[in-house]
């Protein structure tokens, strides 16, 4: 599975967008991105996952741009509980059931 | 529906024992794997059961092992036991339904004490 690049730590503002960037520039074209979260001490949870076309679901966006080498993960309207490590993954699922975890972003949420 | 139930969450245990850690999936969920999370080495992957098999396992000694059983519930073990294998350990489980669907769906982990 291609690796991916994210910034080790970013703050937002409580209310306002948080925007996670991560690259996958080496991504093949059957690969798709997933992101989940780590809230301190708990298991991670799943947020949302696509392969070209943008996807939105209750927790947020996923945007991948057309040449699929990045993409976005927008909490739209942050709150204190979003506060978390955040990891952008890149999985094919061909014939490899497991995902390989990063370091992630840690997203501070300010009051 | 009930998560993921991972027993006992708390363990405290001294070098050169064993230990074996459960986990409950999702009703309907057929696929479970194991995750081990250190301070230093973040989320690595363990092994992964379908159906009772076997079907991928990251780069861990044989010391560590798994089996899944035909309710799908697993169990992983770790024999002689170093003060390394301090950590959590994070089970996950999956619908599986095919490989492009592929959310898991973590449980809270037992955290394991090595004395």
């Amino acid at each position: 599975d291609a690796k991916t690049t994210q910034p080790p730590s970013m703050d937002c503002a409580e209310g306002r967008a948080a925007n996670l960037p991560c690259n996958h520039s080496t991504i093949s074209g059957n690969e798709y991105v997933y992101w989940y979260r780590q809230i301190h001490s708990q298991g991670p949870q799943y947020i949302i996952h696509g392969l070209k076309n943008n996807e939105t679901n209750e927790m947020a966006s996923l945007i991948i741009t057309e040449d699929r080498k990045s993409s976005t993960l927008i909490l739209p309207h942050a709150t204190l509980r979003d506060t978390a490590v955040y990891y952008c993954i890149v999985y094919s699922g061909a014939g490899s059931y497991q995902l390989t975890f990063g370091k992630g972003t840690k997203l501070s949420v300010i009051p | 529906k009930a998560g993921v139930t991972q027993t006992p969450r708390y363990l405290i245990k001294t070098r050169g024992q064993q230990v074996t850690l459960s986990c409950s999936p999702i009703s309907g969920h057929r696929s479970v794997s194991w995750y081990q999370q250190t301070p230093g080495q973040g989320l690595q992957f363990l092994f992964e059961y379908f159906s009772e098999t076997q079907r991928n396992k990251g780069n861990f000694p044989g010391r560590f092992s798994g089996r899944q059983f035909s309710n799908s519930r697993s169990e992983m073990n770790v024999s002689t036991l170093e003060l390394g294998d301090s950590a959590l350990y994070l089970c996950a489980s999956s619908r599986a339904r095919d490989s492009h669907s592929y959310e898991q769906y973590f449980g809270p982990g037992t955290r394991l004490t090595v004395t």
